[in-house]
């Protein structure tokens, strides 16, 4: 079954720093998403992408944070300058059609210190 | 307020019961989903449901638009089903509002 790929499973950072957490999403998916989850929380939307450009974003996706379909595969999510409180889950989802189902990456866990 | 509530927030049960999750939402919505979280984290999505229901081996989810409620049920019920359970209901745009989750531990 195709899945939905994130790198790297357990990423830790120093506050400041920048982080890129890559997903190669089901090949002939159109809508990619970020989604996180703050450890004991639920699952937040971030970001929604399709036609290479954002369709969606929610507040926490501040200026601090981009995403890019740089190659045609990859689906990136960058935080320019890491805060503590950015320590999550990252998962990254896709789907082929407006009416499909969401398909879920494994997520990254993302350990800023 | 939540716009997604879930019931109950965590269930045990023996193995072989009879298990319902329930999720209570406030917006409208075009689509309800049920996920399932393992403790690994991973998210897997176990049905997508606009009316109706739906089956799936030994899963059954359930939806009345009117009373904007939904039920995810599992017959006899196995160890291997101890999971994080989630409701997220898509309204309007393409995003996915979270319920909080029902953690269930079947024990054998």
């Amino acid at each position: 079954e195709p899945e939905v790929t994130q790198t790297p499973s357990h990423q830790v950072t120093q506050m400041g720093q920048e982080v890129i957490l890559r997903c190669v999403p089901i090949s002939n998916h159109l809508y990619f998403y970020w989604y996180r989850q703050i450890l004991g929380q639920k699952v937040e939307f971030l970001v929604s992408f399709y036609n290479n450009e954002i369709s969606e974003k929610s507040e926490i996706f501040d200026d601090q944070f981009s995403v890019e379909r740089p190659d045609g595969s990859n689906f990136t999510l960058k935080i320019r300058s890491t805060k503590l409180e950015d320590s999550a889950m990252y998962f990254c989802a896709s789907r082929g059609g407006m009416t499909d189902g969401y398909t879920f990456g494994s997520g990254t866990r993302l350990t800023v210190v | 307020k939540n716009e997604v509530e879930q019931s109950p927030q965590n269930l045990t049960a023996q193995e072989g019961e009879f298990i319902t999750i329930n999720c209570s939402y406030s917006v409208g919505i075009s689509a309800l989903h049920w996920l399932q979280q393992h403790p690994g984290g991973g998210i897997v999505s176990l049905f997508m449901l606009s009316s109706g229901k739906k089956k799936h081996g030994r899963l059954i989810a359930t939806i009345n638009i009117q009373e904007k409620h939904s039920s995810l049920h599992i017959t006899a019920s196995h160890p291997r089903d101890s999971a994080v359970y989630i409701c997220a209901v898509r309204s309007g745009t393409d995003k996915l509002i979270f319920g909080t989750g029902t953690r269930l531990q079947v024990f054998p």
